[in-house]
């Protein structure tokens, strides 16, 4: 069956430091990936798509990696700030019957503490 | 604000009642969904619509009846629900129903069905 696994734990985090999370996926083949932002009693918020075809790709203190062998995506922000605390989504964009759909994993929370 | 409106933001309702969930977006997009979101479980898609044209419903139970009159809003008409539809239905669009479109989403309506 098709599976999208991101951390399952909540990550904890001391500000400056790098998080990493972990975005796994199984019996999929998809075109693009996308990380969202979600914060409580929100609705996500775009941060960075990245193509089958690249390996890694940048926004500030964001950065993506997307390797298609582990199937597997890691996103990382850097020197991270309180203020980045939020629950983190990953989400596959499939061709569907319809046309393109995106497929959500159930998101991991991280928590920046000072 | 990302351009995507929704009302209500919170929604109390019985079981026997019927009200609707309203969404605009601000934004020229040609594609619009609706998602529902519960606690611990990844974003389900249960609708789209294309240039106002349903293309898919995800298995949505018929107590779920999606309207889209125009390409900037789309509704969602609730009649006769359970306790178990209780969730966050999150709306959202995109320029085109195409890969590697960003999703831009509305802050959600909170649904609490007694």
């Amino acid at each position: 069956s098709q599976k999208i696994e991101q951390n399952s734990e909540a990550l904890n985090i001391q500000e400056g430091k790098t998080a990493t999370l972990t975005c796994n996926y199984t019996n999929y083949s998809p075109a693009y990936l996308q990380w969202y932002r979600q914060d409580p009693g929100r609705g996500p918020v775009f941060l960075l798509l990245i193509r089958e075809n690249e390996k890694e790709k940048r926004k500030e203190r964001l950065k993506v990696t997307f390797d298609t062998t582990l199937k597997q995506s890691l996103f990382h922000i850097t020197a991270s700030q309180p203020a980045d605390s939020a629950t983190y989504l990953c989400a596959l964009d499939m061709n569907s019957n319809s046309g393109y759909a995106l497929n959500f994993g159930k998101g991991t929370s991280l928590l920046v503490t000072p | 604000e990302t351009g995507v409106t929704q009302t209500p933001r919170h929604l109390v309702m019985g079981m026997t009642n019927k009200k609707s969930l309203k969404c605009e977006q601000h934004l020229g997009h040609n594609a619009m969904y609706w998602y529902k979101q519960s606690a611990k479980k990844p974003l389900e898609l249960m609708f789209v619509y294309s240039l106002e044209e349903r293309v898919e419903n995800n298995s949505v139970p018929s107590r779920f009846s999606p309207e889209c009159p125009n390409s900037s809003h789309l509704f969602l008409h609730l009649h006769t629900l359970q306790p178990e539809d209780s969730a966050l239905y999150l709306c959202a669009s995109s320029h085109e129903l195409a890969g590697g479109e960003t999703q831009y989403f509305g802050p959600g309506t909170r649904l609490l069905v007694l």
